[in-house]
């Protein structure tokens, strides 16, 4: 099936560890991005990218790095987790419709708990 | 920096009854606004999105609503059913990729 696919759905870290989360689309979409939700807040941007070898930081991207060498693949690297990261993590991919429409296909999302 | 607020947060109706769902947002100088519904567990799927040059679009029962002078939008369901379950997310395009800001999420409930 065309879409977004998320991989792990829950992860539990402990303080310190690295990892990465994984995210990849199959329809050829310019625009990846990772969002962490998190109650009360809304989704917030960590990171963005407008095509492969492309990547921007977003609202909140510090203690996170991404990559984009294939316009497949956008993998969100948590480089030592820390507590304050516990969250739900979803992938997005789009692309420009027209008038700042970005036909959005999220990812079913990653339920982290650091410890 | 844009703001954007729904409220409120967790909403329950019976069956059958219409409703509305309300975003407001800070900075009225948006490209467009959007609606999403989240269901629990999965990711966000796209419902509607109004362009700042509209006042409202309408999909089945669904009709979404832009006053942009006034920094509001409302989401209107008829005739709501169980399957209606789901948090309901508005999104607000201030300018660009990166400046798609979302609210916080109003979790609707339709009791049978």
């Amino acid at each position: 099936n065309a879409g977004v696919t998320q991989t792990p759905k829950f992860q539990v870290l402990k303080t310190g560890q690295s990892m990465t989360l994984q995210c990849a689309q199959d329809m050829n979409h310019e625009y990846m991005s990772w969002y962490r939700q998190d109650p009360g807040m809304g989704l917030r941007l960590i990171h963005y990218s407008v095509g492969a070898g492309i990547t921007d930081q977003g609202e909140v991207p510090n203690g996170y790095n991404v990559s984009r060498s294939t316009t497949e693949d956008f993998p969100l690297r948590l480089l030592s987790a820390a507590p304050s990261q516990t969250s739900v993590y979803f992938c997005a991919s789009s692309y420009s419709r027209d008038r700042g429409d970005y036909g959005y296909t999220f990812g079913s999302g990653t339920r982290l708990t650091v410890v | 920096k844009q703001e954007v607020t729904q409220i409120p947060a967790a909403l329950s109706v019976p069956e059958g009854e219409n409703l509305v769902l309300n975003c407001s947002f800070t900075d009225s100088a948006i490209y467009n606004l959007q609606w999403f519904r989240q269901d629990p567990g999965k990711g966000l799927t796209s419902l509607l999105l109004i362009q700042s040059s509209q006042r409202e679009q309408t999909s089945g029962r669904l009709n979404a609503s832009l006053d942009k002078s006034s920094g509001r939008s409302t989401l209107y369901i008829a005739a709501s059913q169980p399957g209606d379950s789901a948090t309901y997310l508005c999104a607000v395009n201030s300018g660009g990729y990166q400046k798609v800001t979302f609210g916080t999420g109003t979790k609707l409930q339709v009791i049978p």
